[in-house]
Order: C-alpha cells, then structure tokens, then sequence
C-alpha cells in the first residue's frame, strides 16, 4: 500500500515536497516511480528512485527541477518539485514498479498540485 | 522518446459485446535477449489511480478477471474486452517501459452503448 500527503495550492516560482509512504512489503526491494497527470490527460512518467541504493533516473524535461529521495527508516519515499509553473498543475502519483520493471502494480491515492498565482 | 498512439480514441460498445483497443508504438518494445514485450495496459475510473491489468503485453495481473486479454508484438497491442460489464467503464492507456523515459498512450475512453 502507497499513502501520499494531501492536496497543495502553490504560486508560480514555489517548489512542492509530495511524500508517499510505503507499507506491507519489503521497501528496499522495490523502484518507486512518480506519475502526474494534467486535467484530461494521460500519465506522465516524471522519474523513479530505488530505495536500496538511491539511484534515480529523472524524465530529461524536469531535470534540474526534480529531486526524488527515500528514507528508509521510515520506508517513505519524497518528490521536490522546484520552479513550479501552471502547467505543472496536475495529480501526482506516486507507484510501485512490479516484479522489479517499470510496469506499476500499486498505485498512491494521488495528490493534486495546484499552481495559481 | 517512444510515442504511444491509442485507437480510437473514445470507443462505445453495448452490454455483453466484444471491446477491442488499440495501440502502436513508434519503435518496437520486444526485447531480443528475453523475447518479451515491454508493454503494459491500465485501466483509469474517475476519481481513481490507474490500475494495472496486463503486463508484458499479455501476462494478466493477479485478480484481474480473464474476460481482459492483451496481444501483439513488436509496434502494435491490442487490449481486448471479451464481454463487456458495466464495470468496465474507465480510460484505459498503454504503457512502454522497453526504454527511458517510460511513456504512456494518451487514453481510449470506453463507454457503455
């Protein structure tokens, strides 16, 4: 199971921390990816983190805006956003790869951004 | 990046009937060295996350009734709905995780007739 924090209101130029807190399985075991998707539209893939070592792959576009982190301590994983723009408006989801590829077989809640000056 | 084009984009089919979808991927997703095909369907409610329902582009997840099927190969996957039920209602997507960044289909919205 995946619990994300709550919905955010930020203004443009803002940054967001969205966390997503794993539960009923091994954390490290699994890559944890983020998805978002905009009113009306499909799933973006905006990166994944790998709790056993950190490593993380960013989608390009967000690259220098993005920072993905875990702590596993409290097998919580977290998403900073930087530089937020309307267009960055969306639901955030936060997903588990399954069988460790990048399909995902366990889905957060979701948490919509809203970025509005 | 790997572009994912659904068909059609909206799709209405009666109560018991055969619902197919489609899906072309602008380079192959078949992986030489395991000979799998790195492709995967969701199926999206409103309100809801997506929720995965086949994975290597015919292997159907756990819990997943069998009246969802999936095939293809290479650049093009069908999703297949065998009889459709009033539950099915949703968007469905492909998704492409043969390379980085993972790209999703843009949705086929399935409604009932």
């Amino acid at each position: 199971q995946l619990v994300q924090s709550g919905a955010e209101v930020k203004k443009p130029g803002a940054s967001v921390i969205l966390s997503c807190k794993a539960s009923g399985y091994t954390f490290i075991k699994y890559g944890i990816a983020w998805v978002r998707q905009a009113p009306g539209q499909g799933p973006q893939w905006m990166g994944l983190i790998y709790p056993d070592s950190g490593r993380t792959n960013y989608a390009e576009r967000l690259q220098g805006r993005v920072t993905m982190t875990t702590d596993t301590s409290t097998g919580t994983v977290y998403m900073e956003l930087r530089s937020l723009r309307s267009d960055d408006t969306a639901v955030y989801y936060c997903a588990r790869e399954g069988h460790g590829y990048s399909f995902f077989d366990s889905w957060g809640q979701g948490a919509l951004v809203s970025v509005s000056s | 990046d790997i572009v994912m084009t659904q068909s059609p984009e909206s799709l209405t089919v009666s109560l018991g009937e055969r619902a197919t979808i489609n899906c072309k991927s602008s380079q192959g997703v078949l992986y030489d060295s395991d000979n799998k095909n790195y492709l995967a369907w969701y199926q999206q409610k409103p309100g809801q996350p997506p929720k995965l329902l086949i994975y290597w582009a015919s292997t159907r997840e756990s819990g997943v009734p069998d009246r969802f099927s999936g095939s293809g190969s290479g650049t093009d996957f069908t999703l297949t709905i065998s009889s459709l039920q009033a539950e099915d209602v949703a968007v469905y997507y492909c998704q492409q995780y043969y390379s980085s960044p993972i790209t999703f289909g843009q949705g086929t919205r399935l409604e009932i007739k």
